[in-house]
């Protein structure tokens, strides 16, 4: 039963358009959520995380977007570059054990 | 720098074989885990400590084996290979079990059973 889920496998996008990447999520219990970018042939290295208090956080060209009532979440990528090619992660955290459960991950392609 | 690294980067073995998979860490990081990428599953969690001589069961933990005897390394061993745990095998470390809290990974390692 995957409690996280990217739906999307895959996204291209042309460069300096806008990458929105979404993330549904089925435990109301989760209360805090990272995303992860994935290079091949690396590990994944955190990029963003939003807290369940709040509905949106930005960090430079990254912004996510949480609505806690449709347990949904968005990574908005504005612009896009072709450096942001990479699989991306969802993941969720439910307050202890520090423990993440992932999705299963978006591949973008950022067309130049 | 601090860092996570992983060993071997890649191995091929075959159906019944031990395996063990190396981590190290110089982040001084309490807490240590082992994951599995698969193709449609992202990240499952396989085994993760809290420090040393802790170890706890994730999600896919059967067949799967690890000890903590110092706080740096967290070695995976398969005990008897099997295809179905062919994957790409990623460790990670975060610093505190109270909260949440970056986990860091090191490159993976790349494991196919024969």
């Amino acid at each position: 039963d995957q409690q996280v889920k990217q739906n999307s496998p895959s996204l291209s996008v042309q460069e300096g358009r806008i990458s929105i990447l979404n993330c549904d999520y089925t435990n109301s219990m989760f209360d805090y959520f990272l995303w992860y970018k994935k290079y091949p042939a690396e590990g994944p290295t955190f990029l963003i995380s939003i807290s369940s208090i709040k509905d949106k956080n930005e960090d430079g060209r990254f912004t996510v977007f949480l609505n806690k009532s449709a347990k949904h979440l968005s990574l908005h990528i504005v612009p896009s570059q072709p450096g942001d090619s990479a699989v991306y992660f969802c993941a969720a955290f439910r307050g202890y054990g520090n423990k993440l459960v992932f999705g299963a991950g978006t591949i973008l392609r950022v067309k130049s | 720098d601090a860092e996570i690294t992983q060993s071997p980067r890649h191995k091929i073995t075959e159906t019944g074989r031990q395996v063990t998979l190396a981590c190290h860490q110089t982040w001084n990081h309490n807490n240590m885990f082992w994951y599995r990428q698969d193709l449609g599953h992202g990240l499952r969690l396989i085994h993760y400590s809290y420090g040393v001589h802790d170890t706890n069961k994730g999600e896919v933990s059967d067949g799967y084996s690890v000890s903590r005897s110092n706080t740096e390394d967290l070695p995976l061993t398969l005990e008897s290979a099997a295809s179905s745990q062919t994957s790409v095998y990623f460790c990670a470390s975060s610093a505190t079990s109270s909260g949440v809290d970056t986990q860091y990974f090191g490159p993976g390692t790349r494991l196919t059973v024969l």
